[in-house]
Protein backbone atom coordinates (compact mmCIF):
# COMPACT_ATOMS: atom_id res chain seq x y z
CA UNK A 1 0.00 0.00 0.00
CA UNK A 2 0.86 4.07 0.07
CA UNK A 3 1.80 3.98 3.53
CA UNK A 4 1.96 2.03 6.75
CA UNK A 5 -1.37 0.93 8.04
CA UNK A 6 -2.23 -0.25 11.20
CA UNK A 7 -5.69 -2.02 12.81
CA UNK A 8 -7.14 -0.96 15.02
CA UNK A 9 -6.76 2.63 15.45
CA UNK A 10 -7.97 2.19 18.64
CA UNK A 11 -8.75 -0.18 21.20
CA UNK A 12 -10.27 -0.59 24.63
CA UNK A 13 -9.94 -3.84 26.44
CA UNK A 14 -10.30 -5.48 29.99
CA UNK A 15 -7.29 -6.18 32.15
CA UNK A 16 -6.41 -9.98 31.59
CA UNK A 17 -7.89 -9.78 27.41
CA UNK A 18 -5.42 -11.10 24.86
CA UNK A 19 -5.45 -8.37 22.04
CA UNK A 20 -3.77 -8.41 18.49
CA UNK A 21 -2.44 -5.59 16.84
CA UNK A 22 -1.86 -5.61 13.24
CA UNK A 23 0.56 -4.05 10.84
CA UNK A 24 0.24 -3.96 7.26
CA UNK A 25 3.87 -2.12 5.92
CA UNK A 26 4.85 -0.49 2.64
CA UNK A 27 4.68 -3.09 0.02
CA UNK A 28 8.46 -4.04 -0.63
CA UNK A 29 9.89 -3.04 2.82
CA UNK A 30 11.68 -6.00 4.25
CA UNK A 31 12.21 -4.25 7.65
CA UNK A 32 9.00 -4.03 10.31
CA UNK A 33 9.69 -2.34 13.62
CA UNK A 34 7.50 -1.97 16.40
CA UNK A 35 7.58 0.72 18.90
CA UNK A 36 5.73 1.51 21.99
CA UNK A 37 4.54 4.94 22.93
CA UNK A 38 4.01 5.93 26.14
CA UNK A 39 2.91 9.28 27.97
CA UNK A 40 6.33 10.73 29.26
CA UNK A 41 8.30 7.84 27.86
CA UNK A 42 9.15 8.58 24.40
CA UNK A 43 9.68 5.43 21.88
CA UNK A 44 10.38 2.16 22.86
CA UNK A 45 11.94 -0.53 20.70
CA UNK A 46 9.60 -3.53 21.23
CA UNK A 47 10.79 -5.99 18.04
CA UNK A 48 12.43 -5.78 14.71
CA UNK A 49 11.67 -7.95 11.95
CA UNK A 50 13.69 -8.45 8.56
CA UNK A 51 11.41 -10.48 6.30
CA UNK A 52 9.88 -13.20 8.46
CA UNK A 53 12.63 -13.30 11.23
CA UNK A 54 12.56 -11.42 14.30
CA UNK A 55 16.42 -11.64 14.99
CA UNK A 56 15.55 -9.36 17.82
CA UNK A 57 13.02 -9.63 20.59
CA UNK A 58 15.06 -8.10 23.28
CA UNK A 59 12.66 -5.19 23.54
CA UNK A 60 9.86 -6.98 24.32
CA UNK A 61 8.80 -5.75 28.21
CA UNK A 62 7.84 -9.32 29.15
CA UNK A 63 6.59 -12.72 27.78
CA UNK A 64 3.09 -11.72 27.54
CA UNK A 65 4.40 -10.05 24.28
CA UNK A 66 4.76 -11.73 21.27
CA UNK A 67 4.94 -11.46 17.44
CA UNK A 68 4.58 -12.78 14.09
CA UNK A 69 4.90 -11.33 10.38
CA UNK A 70 4.11 -13.62 7.64
CA UNK A 71 4.95 -13.38 3.75
CA UNK A 72 7.09 -10.99 4.82
CA UNK A 73 4.37 -8.44 5.36
CA UNK A 74 1.62 -8.57 7.44
CA UNK A 75 2.69 -8.45 11.38
CA UNK A 76 0.57 -8.56 14.41
CA UNK A 77 1.71 -7.75 17.64
CA UNK A 78 -0.10 -9.85 20.30
CA UNK A 79 -0.44 -8.71 23.97
CA UNK A 80 -1.63 -11.82 26.25
CA UNK A 81 -3.61 -11.01 29.64
CA UNK A 82 -3.31 -6.97 29.50
CA UNK A 83 -2.61 -5.12 32.29
CA UNK A 84 -3.09 -1.61 33.03
CA UNK A 85 0.75 -0.42 32.28
CA UNK A 86 0.44 -1.82 29.09
CA UNK A 87 -1.68 1.57 27.71
CA UNK A 88 0.16 2.87 25.27
CA UNK A 89 -0.13 4.17 21.63
CA UNK A 90 1.60 0.83 19.56
CA UNK A 91 3.58 2.13 16.81
CA UNK A 92 4.40 -0.01 13.87
CA UNK A 93 6.96 1.50 10.73
CA UNK A 94 8.53 -0.31 8.06
CA UNK A 95 11.90 0.81 5.37
CA UNK A 96 13.40 -0.84 2.75
CA UNK A 97 16.28 -2.24 4.43
CA UNK A 98 18.39 -1.49 7.61
CA UNK A 99 20.91 0.92 5.92
CA UNK A 100 19.28 3.52 8.25
CA UNK A 101 16.56 4.65 5.30
CA UNK A 102 14.37 6.30 7.42
CA UNK A 103 11.39 4.70 8.28
CA UNK A 104 8.18 4.98 7.77
CA UNK A 105 5.62 5.10 10.23
CA UNK A 106 2.25 3.87 10.76
CA UNK A 107 -0.07 6.28 12.84
CA UNK A 108 -0.50 3.21 15.43
CA UNK A 109 -2.96 1.61 17.74
CA UNK A 110 -4.12 3.39 20.85
CA UNK A 111 -4.42 0.84 23.94
CA UNK A 112 -6.32 1.20 26.88
CA UNK A 113 -6.40 -1.30 29.20
CA UNK A 114 -9.60 -0.80 31.65
CA UNK B 1 25.02 2.95 24.66
CA UNK B 2 23.71 5.48 22.41
CA UNK B 3 21.28 8.10 23.56
CA UNK B 4 19.43 11.08 22.66
CA UNK B 5 18.86 13.66 24.72
CA UNK B 6 15.89 16.52 23.88
CA UNK B 7 16.79 19.16 26.47
CA UNK B 8 13.36 21.52 26.15
CA UNK B 9 10.46 19.45 26.84
CA UNK B 10 8.10 21.87 25.40
CA UNK B 11 8.56 25.32 23.96
CA UNK B 12 6.12 28.11 22.10
CA UNK B 13 7.15 30.69 19.62
CA UNK B 14 5.41 33.28 17.84
CA UNK B 15 3.98 32.50 14.39
CA UNK B 16 6.85 34.00 12.13
CA UNK B 17 9.33 33.96 14.48
CA UNK B 18 12.36 31.39 13.86
CA UNK B 19 12.93 28.01 15.71
CA UNK B 20 15.51 25.93 16.78
CA UNK B 21 14.99 22.15 18.94
CA UNK B 22 18.31 20.97 20.34
CA UNK B 23 19.40 17.46 19.94
CA UNK B 24 22.23 16.12 21.34
CA UNK B 25 23.10 12.30 21.08
CA UNK B 26 25.76 10.33 22.10
CA UNK B 27 27.27 7.61 19.85
CA UNK B 28 30.88 6.27 19.70
CA UNK B 29 31.13 6.59 15.74
CA UNK B 30 29.57 8.19 12.87
CA UNK B 31 25.92 8.82 13.62
CA UNK B 32 22.83 8.48 11.70
CA UNK B 33 20.25 11.34 12.87
CA UNK B 34 16.86 11.94 11.79
CA UNK B 35 14.56 14.14 12.97
CA UNK B 36 10.46 13.32 13.16
CA UNK B 37 7.57 15.65 13.55
CA UNK B 38 4.29 13.71 15.17
CA UNK B 39 1.16 16.00 15.21
CA UNK B 40 -1.53 14.68 17.52
CA UNK B 41 -3.21 11.20 16.97
CA UNK B 42 -0.93 11.05 14.01
CA UNK B 43 2.20 8.55 13.20
CA UNK B 44 5.73 10.04 12.93
CA UNK B 45 7.05 11.84 9.75
CA UNK B 46 10.30 11.74 8.70
CA UNK B 47 11.55 15.81 8.36
CA UNK B 48 15.12 15.11 7.79
CA UNK B 49 17.96 12.64 7.66
CA UNK B 50 21.91 13.10 8.33
CA UNK B 51 24.05 10.28 6.87
CA UNK B 52 27.13 11.95 5.58
CA UNK B 53 28.34 14.68 3.77
CA UNK B 54 27.53 18.09 3.87
CA UNK B 55 26.58 18.69 7.58
CA UNK B 56 23.37 21.36 6.93
CA UNK B 57 20.50 19.32 5.71
CA UNK B 58 17.63 20.37 4.20
CA UNK B 59 13.89 18.53 4.90
CA UNK B 60 10.62 18.88 4.18
CA UNK B 61 8.08 22.30 5.31
CA UNK B 62 11.38 24.12 5.22
CA UNK B 63 12.61 22.73 8.19
CA UNK B 64 16.67 22.29 8.23
CA UNK B 65 19.50 20.96 10.40
CA UNK B 66 22.87 21.26 11.65
CA UNK B 67 24.86 18.32 12.29
CA UNK B 68 28.17 19.69 14.33
CA UNK B 69 30.35 16.72 15.93
CA UNK B 70 32.66 18.67 17.92
CA UNK B 71 29.16 19.78 19.93
CA UNK B 72 27.74 16.28 19.34
CA UNK B 73 24.14 17.99 18.09
CA UNK B 74 21.68 17.87 15.67
CA UNK B 75 19.68 21.02 16.17
CA UNK B 76 16.43 21.33 13.93
CA UNK B 77 15.60 25.09 12.54
CA UNK B 78 12.89 26.75 11.12
CA UNK B 79 13.01 30.33 9.62
CA UNK B 80 9.50 31.45 9.84
CA UNK B 81 7.36 29.11 12.16
CA UNK B 82 3.61 28.58 10.66
CA UNK B 83 0.78 27.49 13.29
CA UNK B 84 0.59 24.23 11.26
CA UNK B 85 4.23 23.46 12.72
CA UNK B 86 2.22 23.04 15.95
CA UNK B 87 3.61 19.31 16.92
CA UNK B 88 5.72 17.39 18.83
CA UNK B 89 9.23 16.62 17.20
CA UNK B 90 11.52 13.60 17.66
CA UNK B 91 15.43 13.05 17.31
CA UNK B 92 16.63 9.89 16.57
CA UNK B 93 19.98 8.46 16.27
CA UNK B 94 20.84 4.42 15.12
CA UNK B 95 21.72 2.51 17.66
CA UNK B 96 24.79 1.34 15.81
CA UNK B 97 23.57 -2.36 15.08
CA UNK B 98 23.17 -3.91 11.73
CA UNK B 99 19.41 -4.00 12.30
CA UNK B 100 18.85 0.12 12.01
CA UNK B 101 17.13 0.31 15.28
CA UNK B 102 16.99 4.13 15.62
CA UNK B 103 17.08 5.69 19.51
CA UNK B 104 14.38 8.16 19.69
CA UNK B 105 14.75 11.40 21.67
CA UNK B 106 11.53 11.97 24.68
CA UNK B 107 10.40 14.43 21.82
CA UNK B 108 9.87 18.75 22.18
CA UNK B 109 6.33 19.97 21.92
CA UNK B 110 6.26 23.14 19.98
CA UNK B 111 3.13 25.62 20.43
CA UNK B 112 2.87 28.63 18.14
CA UNK B 113 1.25 31.60 19.38
CA UNK B 114 -0.77 33.85 16.79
Amino acid sequence: GAGVSQSPSNKVTEKGKDVELRCDPISGHTALYWYRQSLGQGLEFLIYFQGNSAPDKSGLPSDRFSAERTGGSVSTLTIQRTQQEDSAVYLCASSRGTHNYGYTFGSGTRLTVV
Amino acid sequence: AQSVTQPDIHITVSEGASLELRCNYSYGATPYLFWYVQSPGQGLQLLLKYFSGDTLVQGIKGFEAEFKRSQSSFNLRKPSVHWSDAAEYFCAVNDGGSQGNLIFGKGTKLSVKP
